[in-house]
This record gives C-alpha cells, sequence and structure tokens, in this order.
C-alpha cells in the first residue's frame, strides 16, 4: 500500500485566499485524522471521520476551516479565508480500527504558509 | 491548555549511549499512551505504547516507562545512534477517545 497520500506537500498563498487540502487514506482504513502542528503546541486534532461521517470536529479553530470525506478514499480540509496564523503542517491520518488503542498511520504532510 | 507536556524541546546524545525523553500529562483518566518518530519532511511514525496497565514495555532498544502516580512516562533509547535523530512525541488517550499529543523532543545522536 502507498500509504496515506496528501497533496500538495506545500502551499504558498496570500492572506484571504482559500486553501484546500488533499488526503487519501489507507484503502480499508475506517478512520480519517485531520491534525495540525505548530511549534507551540505539538500535534492537534481538528477533526475526526468514522466510516466518512464527522465525529467529532471539536478541535477545528474556526469557522473559516471545514472539512468533508465523501467516500472513503477521498478528504479534503479547506480554510477559507486564509490567515497568516494559519500557518502550520497539516497532517492526515488514518486506522483501521480505532478505540484508543490502535496506531494511526500518517501522511506527509502538507506545509502551509500564509503570507 | 497542553494535557500532554514534552518540556524538552531538544536533546543531544552521543551515540551508543543511553537517550532518555520525558513526557508528563495532567489527565489522570488517561489510560494509553504511545510515542511517536518523525523525521523531518514525513509523517509521525509508530514507535511504541504502553497501557496504563503496565509500567514498562520494552521493543527491542526501545523501553517506556509509565509512572501512573507521578502522571509521567519516558522513553529510553539503548544504544542510541545515529538514526534514530528524529523529533519524537509521546500521545495519550483516555477511554478510547481522541489522542492528545506533546509538542514534541528533538533527539539529535552525535556520532
Amino acid at each position: 500500500d502507498a500509504g496515506v497520500i496528501q497533496s500538495p506537500r506545500h502551499e504558498v498563498t496570500e492572506m484571504g485566499q482559500e486553501v484546500t487540502l488533499r488526503c487519501k487514506p489507507i484503502s480499508g482504513h475506517d478512520y480519517l485524522f485531520w491534525y495540525r502542528q505548530t511549534m507551540m503546541r505539538g500535534l492537534e486534532l481538528l477533526i475526526y471521520f468514522n466510516n466518512n461521517v464527522p465525529i467529532d470536529d471539536s478541535g477545528m479553530p474556526e469557522d473559516r476551516f471545514s472539512a468533508k470525506m465523501p467516500n472513503a478514499s477521498f478528504s479534503t480540509l479547506k480554510i477559507q479565508p486564509s490567515e497568516p496564523r494559519d500557518s502550520a503542517v497539516y497532517f492526515c491520518a488514518s486506522s483501521p480500527s480505532w478505540r484508543g488503542s490502535n496506531e494511526q498511520y500518517f501522511g506527509p504532510g502538507t506545509r502551509l504558509t500564509v503570507t | 491548555d497542553q494535557q500532554v507536556k514534552q518540556n524538552s524541546p531538544s536533546l543531544s546524545v552521543q551515540e551508543g549511549r543511553i537517550s532518555i525523553l520525558n513526557c508528563d500529562y495532567t489527565n489522570s483518566m488517561f489510560d494509553y499512551f504511545l510515542w511517536y518518530k518523525k523525521y523531518p519532511a514525513e509523517g509521525p511514525t509508530f514507535l511504541i505504547s504502553i497501557s496504563s496497565i503496565k509500567d514498562k514495555n520494552e521493543d527491542g532498544r526501545f523501553t517506556v516507562f509509565l509512572n501512573k502516580s507521578a502522571k509521567h512516562l519516558s522513553l529510553h533509547i539503548v544504544p542510541s545512534q545515529p538514526g534514530d535523530s528524529a523529533v519524537y512525541f509521546c500521545a495519550a488517550s483516555a477511554l478510547g477517545n481522541q489522542f492528545y499529543f506533546g509538542t514534541g523532543t528533538s533527539l539529535t545522536v552525535i556520532p
């Protein structure tokens, strides 16, 4: 398996622009997670899905952030409008089953820079 | 509020010596803990885990120790190798809920 695939790997955009990050989980995994990594806060869970349904989005920082999972093999994280403080590395992860005792498989991340 | 804390942003160790990475948590309900390793430009990869019913788990050169009374866990790497140079994240969860990650410790193993 190719693992979790994220695109783009790097994104540079200007403040106010819309940004869309994409993720393809590992085939057969029922859970998909979006994380944001910053120096100050480490890895923060933004939202996670189970069988394409959003389960917990309490980590989404503001209404400017939205995530969708239209099918089992694709998810997007959208920021509209983007702000400089959104600059971070965004990771997608998937898991075959998850009760807090299974590892998650992370993608390589998307480094977002908002100027 | 950080529920999982890694107070040492960086650590340097000589090759062959022991590396000890520390992690503290505040939530007494946490019952499962993991360590992830992250190389530059890659996503974190799972390294080792421990359940709260244990106080030690060993996997090759890696051992995780859990001190529930102190709400502290540590990762020991013996002997340390240059390929171990990476950022290490600890994570904790309670009752099967979401994982909370620390801010990471950057380990450099000097040849």
